[in-house]
């Protein structure tokens, strides 16, 4: 089982649309979470952290169920501007350091 | 007034070739990365150093050694390049602070070896 896995997409979503994907990981020692996101040929970004109650900054919510090793984002009203590929990030302790590990990204597309 | 910068921007060379990138950040941080993403957008860790001192060496072939003369810089050096070794090559850098604080990533070398 991968460390990280999500699922690649793609995600046609119209505009104005609410789109949600999961991420699961396979460390139950994980202890932070992110989502970054990475336009086409550039580089990933910090997209927000994830709580364990679950957080929101502005469109975006994400949230953490650490039972069923998941977290997931969900996008509100989405804009074209939105188009991008999502990576879920999960932090491992190894050896006392800390280790980011990437999940392969899902592509999500917003259609006019 | 770029934060994290990395040199070239495209590498194409050929198979055997020795080449390297170099990083550099003007954020004042005490940690820098290299990652690596292939052809299916993979990105991993390959190497972490904090302060100048190798924190995390994962599992990478000991043609590529990481090089950091201070805090601010993070070169990669490859010896010997392989097909395999194409891929975009992403420079970051983060700061200090307790948990996990966010990387901050420069725009990526595209190294296609031919």
């Amino acid at each position: 089982r991968k460390e990280v896995e999500q699922d690649p997409g793609p995600f046609n979503v119209p505009e104005g649309a609410t789109v949600a994907f999961n991420c699961t990981y396979s460390n139950s020692a994980s202890q932070s979470f992110f989502w970054y996101r990475q336009d086409c040929r550039k580089e990933p970004k910090l997209l927000m952290s994830v709580y364990s109650s679950g957080n929101e900054d502005g469109r975006f919510t994400a949230q953490l169920n650490r039972a069923s090793q998941y977290i997931s984002l969900l996008i509100r009203d989405s804009k074209l501007s939105d188009s991008a590929t999502y990576l879920c990030v999960v932090n491992m302790r190894n050896f006392g350091n800390e280790k980011l590990t990437f999940g392969t990204g899902t592509r999500l597309t917003i259609i006019p | 007034d770029t934060a994290v910068s990395q040199t070239p921007k495209y590498l194409v060379t050929q198979m055997g070739n020795d080449k390297s990138i170099k990083c550099e950040q003007n954020l004042g941080h005490d940690t820098m990365y290299w990652y690596k993403q292939d052809s299916k957008k993979f990105l991993k860790i390959m190497f972490s150093y904090n302060n100048k001192e190798l924190i995390i060496n994962e599992t990478v072939p000991n043609r590529f050694s990481p090089k950091s003369p201070d805090k601010a810089h993070l070169n990669l050096h490859i010896n010997s390049l392989e097909l395999g070794d194409s891929a975009v090559y992403f420079c970051a850098s983060s700061p200090p602070g307790q948990g996990v604080p966010p990387l901050h990533f420069g725009n990526g070398t595209r190294l296609t070896v031919t």
